[in-house]
């Protein structure tokens, strides 16, 4: 079984805080997802990455960084957390020739007071 | 703006009826669609993805796929109270890696 972990269930957070949200799956998988799920707006993808160092945009990269430096782990950097980045934040990862099925980890709530 | 459109319901079918879920989308390029479903609290999980018009089955589900139209939907035969979930319609964008998801329907079935 594809198994797709993420570090936290839920996380509480202040305004200005540095957060970071850390991802590990453990099918080989070349390509890792991060996306929020909010209430009314569904699931929207934040950064992909294909590789290693490898990272593209997503439809909503503002007031996020990713860091992929091993295959297996793609952690979600909050540089300076704000009460709109309060959300769900789901990880998912894929094979390279098999991108849209994804397999999603349990997600992390992030709270930012 | 790319978009994918669903009712959110919740759509409630008696235990045993076919749950029809529907799904319209805006780019009429998209080529590949997919159903995740979501339990409360729990995490998107794929069950169904079609790429070519018509029906496509799989056990109790069925997808259906109509591009002239730009729909999908997914149906759930012999419905069960575990079927009771949000539904999750998701399109490739054309020419892009990117999903473009809806914003699910609620499925209840009752008991």
């Amino acid at each position: 079984d594809v198994k797709v972990t993420q570090s936290s269930r839920y996380l509480v957070k202040r305004t200005g805080e540095k957060v970071f949200l850390e991802c590990v799956q453990d099918m080989d998988h070349e390509n890792m997802f991060w996306y929020r799920q909010d209430p009314g707006l569904g699931l929207r993808l934040i950064y992909f990455s294909y590789d290693v160092k490898m990272k593209e945009k997503g439809d909503i990269p503002e007031g996020y960084s990713v860091s992929r430096e091993k295959k297996e782990r793609f952690s979600l950097i909050l540089e300076s957390a704000s009460t709109n980045q309060t959300s769900m934040y789901l990880c998912a990862s894929s094979f390279r020739d098999r991108l849209y099925e994804q397999y999603f980890g349990p997600g992390t709530r992030l709270t930012v007071t | 703006q790319k978009e994918v459109e669903q009712n959110s319901g919740p759509l409630s079918v008696p235990e045993g009826a076919i749950a029809s879920l529907n799904c319209t989308y805006s780019d009429r390029g998209s080529q590949s669609f997919f159903w995740y479903r979501q339990y409360s609290g729990k995490s998107p999980e794929l069950i169904m993805s079609i790429y070519s018009n018509g029906d496509k089955e799989d056990g109790r589900f069925t997808a259906q796929l109509n591009k002239a139209s730009q729909y999908v939907s997914l149906l759930i035969r012999d419905s069960q109270p575990s079927d009771s979930a949000t539904y999750l319609c998701a399109v490739r964008a054309s020419g892009t890696y990117k999903y473009i998801f809806g914003t699910g329907t609620r499925l209840k079935v009752l008991a």
